[in-house]
């Protein structure tokens, strides 16, 4: 059964501060792995989404890359602002007859003005 | 593309009702998926239909949940005989393919008293 763990649970950083969400799966058999933010009381907003037969992927300043066989991804946020303050969660996709989305708990955000 | 709708984005029942949620997916989407999120944790996979065929259920789904998707357009999710443990956000979100980004409502907030 697929394992998911972010570390840390929560980060408070300056505004324009670069950095790094981490997220740590147990099987690495992945097919790919998502990305999403969380805003209070909200719905996912997917913001990546790496194949497993990719190292890194990039929207804008955020960059995402995955390591398959050491069952690692983080997520590196660039000059961050006070929007980004969310909940970050990672969910990879294992297939092998199952079509869920395992989840961590999520890092919390907060970028202070 | 108006994106994943779910509705109502909140519900508050007495302990013993029956309630039901909607979603509606994205309209080329026919993979559809329902999830179950409480406080502080991440989302838990509840089912998955692709097109009107239930494909997979969760333990998490006991007997007194249903799902259905006629037509393989909207999803609708019943809570039989509710109880407080069931309170939490539902979310639903649909895909292209099993292997393509999962795109989330806004979810359903329920709360038993």
């Amino acid at each position: 059964k697929q394992e998911v763990t972010q570390i840390p649970a929560a980060l408070s950083v300056p505004e324009g501060e670069n950095l790094v969400l981490n997220c740590s799966f147990t099987d690495s058999a992945i097919y790919n792995l998502q990305w999403f933010r969380q805003d209070p009381g909200k719905g996912l907003t997917s913001l990546l989404l790496i194949q497993s037969s990719q190292r890194e992927q990039t929207s804008g300043r955020l960059n995402a890359s995955l390591d398959k066989s050491s069952g690692r991804s983080t997520l590196y946020i660039a000059a961050s602002q006070p929007g980004d303050s969310a909940t970050y969660l990672c969910a990879p996709y294992s297939g092998a007859g199952s079509y869920q989305l395992t989840f961590g708990k999520g890092t919390k955000l907060s970028v202070i003005p | 593309d108006t994106g994943v709708s779910q509705d109502p984005r909140h519900k508050i029942t007495k302990r013993g009702q029956n309630v039901t949620f909607r979603c509606d997916p994205i309209s080329e989407h026919n993979r559809l998926y329902w999830y179950r999120q409480t406080l502080g944790q991440g989302p838990e996979f509840l089912t998955y239909f692709q097109n009107e065929a239930q494909l997979e259920k969760s333990r998490l789904l006991s007997d007194r949940f249903s799902a259905e998707r006629p037509k393989g357009s909207f999803s609708t999710l019943e809570i039989q005989r509710t109880e407080q443990g069931d309170s939490a956000m539902y979310l639903c979100a649909s895909s292209l393919s099993v292997t393509d980004t999962q795109y989330f409502g806004p979810g359903t907030r329920l709360t038993v008293l």
